[in-house]
């Protein structure tokens, strides 16, 4: 069973649209939980934490739920600027792993 | 630039030859890790040090991969007797409360 399973989209939304992406992870002894960005051929970057109170920065929100092993990250208010693909990523121990991504293209 | 910085970005090499990557991470960040992504896939972890020492290895890496981090500072990821299958791109990350990638060297094996 992978560590972490991430729908890989595509997601096409049109601009102004929310989105949700889901992710969950296998590990219940899992410590720590990221969203990171990805651009075309770029290096991943980290977009936001992940805290179990729910985070929210901007027009991103950040959900953890413990109890189901769920990471949920929410895009209000799509930008064009926002399309890349989204990994979520588990922090277990000294290990990061990495869901495949998903995919989002938002079109004008 | 106080980034993580790779080299090289681009390597193109014939199978059955040797390549090696270079990884400068971020000063003072003292865990150092090597993923390596293909297309349509998230990275997947590679190996990792903490200082020089090289705590933890995937069984992603072969006896075909080698990775050392002499001094504690920067790091090198070596294929030899490389394999079209090892086509990919190869990120370096150093952390410290977050992982910070470096721009990945692309490997493409023909």
């Amino acid at each position: 069973r992978k560590e972490v399973e991430q729908d890989p989209g595509p997601f096409n939304v049109p601009e102004g649209a929310t989105v949700a992406f889901n992710c969950t992870y296998s590990n219940s002894a899992s410590q720590s939980f990221f969203w990171y960005r990805q651009d075309c051929r770029k290096e991943p970057k980290l977009l936001m934490s992940v805290y179990s109170s729910g985070n929210e920065d901007g027009r991103f929100t950040a959900q953890l739920n413990r109890a189901s092993q769920y990471i949920s990250l929410l895009i209000r208010d799509s930008k064009l600027s926002d399309s890349a693909t989204y990994l979520c990523v588990v922090n277990t121990g000294n290990q990061f792993y990495f869901g495949t991504g998903t995919s989002l293209t938002v079109i004008p | 630039d106080t980034g993580v910085s790779q080299d090289p970005r681009h390597k193109i090499t014939k199978r059955g030859q040797n390549v090696t990557f270079r990884c400068d991470p971020i000063s003072e960040h003292n865990r150092l890790y090597w993923y390596r992504q293909t297309l349509g896939q998230g990275p997947e972890f590679l190996t990792y040090f903490q200082n020089e020492a090289q705590l933890e290895k995937s069984r992603l890496l072969s006896d075909r991969f080698s990775a050392e981090r002499p001094k504690g500072s920067f790091s090198t990821l070596e294929i030899q007797r490389t394999e079209q299958g090892d086509s990919a791109m190869y990120l370096c990350a150093s952390w410290t409360g977050e992982l910070f990638f470096g721009e990945g060297s692309r490997l493409t094996v023909l």
